[in-house]
């Protein structure tokens, strides 16, 4: 069974930057028949697709965010990564990572974890 | 950017009603659309993808359809399970986006 776990720092202080790390197990993230993909929810608000990476290492982003992001994928740690720079407290949310079939949809999730940004 | 609207923001609705959430997109996504369900701290589920294909291991009562631009989400006859939120997400192109999500809630 396909598992996802992130794991990062909970608190990230405004103008740092909030590291993530998504551990796949259960299968290959050098499968070639998936990307992997960063979702964020701020609380009691709706999903908002961040990036997502193949495990070549091709990205995707949102605009919306692209300038802040950076997603990076360790094949041999059978993981990827976010990080998101200059955060302010617009940031604070629950960070999903996921897998993503090639038509795009996300069809294994992680349990998500709460970043949130305060000094 | 291609915009999700979906509507009602919330449903009342009873056990054993039938129900339908409706998601219009700004542009044409063609049929890649999919439906998902987040219950209360969890992660969302997926439920429908390519409009109205059931993902595997989803109750039947659970169906898609879509008419150009409008999608719609049917829950045939509520369970005391389905009561939670529902968002719909387009991946006709990128940056994939999100509908505003639908709670429905008991009457």
């Amino acid at each position: 069974q396909l598992q996802l776990q992130e794991s990062g720092p909970g608190l990230v202080k405004p103008s740092e930057t909030l590291s993530l790390t998504c551990t796949v197990s259960g299968g290959s993230i050098s499968s070639s028949s998936y990307y992997w993909g960063w979702i964020c929810q701020p609380p009691g608000k709706g999903l908002e697709w961040i990036g997502s990476i193949y495990y070549s290492g091709s990205t995707y982003y949102n605009p919306s965010l692209k300038s802040r992001v950076t997603i990076s994928v360790d094949t041999s740690k059978n993981q990827f990564s976010l990080k998101l720079s200059s955060v302010t407290a617009a940031d604070t949310a629950v960070y999903y990572c996921a897998r993503m079939p090639a038509l795009g949809t996300f069809d294994y999730w992680g349990q998500g974890t709460l970043v949130t940004v305060s000094s | 950017d291609i915009q999700m609207t979906q509507s009602p923001s919330t449903l009342s609705a009873s056990v054993g009603d039938r129900v339908t959430i409706t998601c219009r997109a700004s542009q044409s996504i063609s049929s890649w659309l999919a439906w998902y369900q987040q219950k209360p701290g969890k992660a969302p589920k997926l439920l429908i993808y390519k409009a109205s294909s059931l993902e595997s291991g989803v109750p039947s009562r659970f169906s898609g359809s879509e008419s150009g631009t409008e999608f719609t989400l049917t829950i045939s006859s509520l369970q005391p399970d389905d009561f939670t939120t529902y968002y719909c997400q387009q991946y006709n192109s990128y940056p994939y986006t999100f509908g505003q999500g639908t709670k429905l809630e008991i009457k």
